[in-house]
């Protein structure tokens, strides 16, 4: 079964940049798999940041934005907030009716 | 607004079937995909499955076996079984409606579901 990768922890410093990444453990991520970014902080039922590789929820800061980058789906994080300190998970549809979360990124602003 | 409810036993004992609602108020149930995720404790999200408002689902491959939807559009709600269930289990359960393009923008608060005798 294909496993949806990301790394397990990321640090930026406040008003920083960070890019997560979501790949796959064969094969590469493309705007086929549709995917979406999810935030979740401790207590909290997770949120959509975005959704269809680079569409922005509503409300969501455009600080946020998603992309392709090589052959993985990106999150990049600009002017990152301490608030932004959260796990976030990326998503990938499968195909048949299945999608896949990723093992999500704690990410720390510090 | 959209709004997503979880019910049901907090505690299950092994081997026994888990069972949740999902009750969406604020809107219809028809029309859309509604999904089940779940959090064990120290881990990430897992997808479970999902059910369409015809009865059409589809499951997590490494959990079909034991994984059962229903949906009850009369009563705006659907449902999650899940059977043999073990202490892997545990975890907190949550409902989320998926909308265009896969994106599971409307969830429920979540309950937690511990598996102990």
């Amino acid at each position: 079964q294909t496993v949806v990768t990301q790394e397990p922890s990321f640090s930026v410093s406040p008003g920083g940049t960070v890019t997560l990444t979501c790949g796959l453990s064969s094969g590469s991520v493309s705007t086929s798999y549709y995917p979406s970014w999810y935030q979740q902080t401790p207590g909290q039922t997770p949120r959509t940041l975005i959704y269809s590789t680079n569409t922005r929820s509503s409300g969501v800061p455009d600080r946020f934005s998603g992309s392709i980058l090589g052959n993985k789906a990106a999150l990049t994080i600009t002017a990152a907030q301490a608030d932004d300190e959260s796990d976030y998970y990326c998503v990938l549809y499968m195909g048949s009716g299945i999608s896949v979360f990723g093992g999500g990124t704690k990410l720390t602003v510090l | 607004q959209v709004q997503l409810q979880e019910s049901g036993p907090g505690l299950v004992k092994p081997s026994e079937t888990l069972s949740l609602t999902c009750s969406v108020s604020g809107g219809s149930i028809n029309g859309y995909y509604w999904s089940w995720i779940r959090r064990p404790a120290g881990k990430g999200l897992e997808w479970i499955g999902r059910i369409y408002t015809t009865g059409s689902t589809d499951y997590n491959p490494s959990l079909k076996s034991r994984v059962t939807m229903s949906v009850d559009t009369s009563k705006n709600q659907f449902s999650l079984k899940l059977s043999s269930v073990t202490a892997a289990d545990t975890a907190v359960y949550y409902c989320a409606r998926e909308g265009y393009a896969y994106d599971l923008g409307y969830w429920g608060q979540g309950t937690l579901v511990t598996v102990s005798s």
